[in-house]
């Protein structure tokens, strides 16, 4: 089947830096999106890979690699504020939308 | 722009009524997307639809759901009879690359059904 694998929670202590990885099983995708979710509010796009690699928006960084079947979220210098829970998503060939089971981030003071 | 707009933002509704959702998408957007929000179930896409016609629907639970588009402005997801499973935060989201990418997601409706 297709599917979309992350860790479940993910804690950190603030200031650090954090990687939340994505892995999944999909015969072909178009590209591979994050998405942040506060408790209580709508998610909120945060990257879009297209090709493998790295693409960089600030404080926040996503990767891809399609031959190993992997992304990651990468957030730095963490804030007290980035406490959310984080979505990867895929489109697939035949039009499904993917939405991972997302990973909670918990940040220490 | 005043981003998607979604009503009611609450609905407490008794099991066996019909409940209605509505979205309004933001303006030269040409996909639609209806998701459903649980703790149990995570985010789960109902159906999304690209120039006012649905594209994927196999995310809909049953014959009791239905969504429609009659225009680019304007999107329901109808459920009747509502059962008490049917409890969630229902979200609309739009975006103009076929969700390649960004989609712009409504502040949704928390369902009740008691």
């Amino acid at each position: 089947g297709q599917s979309l694998e992350q860790p479940s929670e993910v804690t950190a202590v603030e200031g650090a830096i954090v990687q939340i990885n994505c892995t999944y099983q999909t015969s072909g995708f178009y590209g591979l999106s994050w998405y942040q979710q506060h408790d209580g509010g709508a998610p909120t796009f945060l990257s879009y890979n297209a090709l493998d690699g790295l693409e960089e928006t600030g404080r926040f960084s996503s990767f891809l690699s399609r031959s190993d079947s992997y992304g990651y979220l990468l957030l730095q210098e963490l804030q007290m504020k980035d406490s959310a829970s984080y979505f990867c998503a895929v489109r697939t060939p035949d039009d499904k939308i993917i939405f991972g089971k997302g990973t909670r981030l918990h940040i220490l003071p | 722009d005043a981003g998607v707009i979604q009503s009611p933002r609450h609905e407490v509704t008794e099991m066996g009524q019909e409940v209605t959702l509505r979205c309004k998408p933001i303006s030269g957007h040409d996909y639609l997307f209806w998701y459903r929000q649980t703790m149990m179930r995570g985010l789960e896409l109902l159906i999304y639809f690209n120039n006012n016609v649905p594209i994927d629907d196999s995310g809909m639970p049953e014959d009791r759901f239905s969504a429609k588009m009659p225009n680019a402005s304007f999107s329901t997801l109808k459920i009747q009879p509502s059962e008490p499973r049917d409890s969630a935060v229902y979200f609309c989201a739009t975006g103009s690359k076929g969700g390649l990418g960004e989609q712009f997601f409504g502040p949704g409706t928390r369902l009740t059904v008691l």
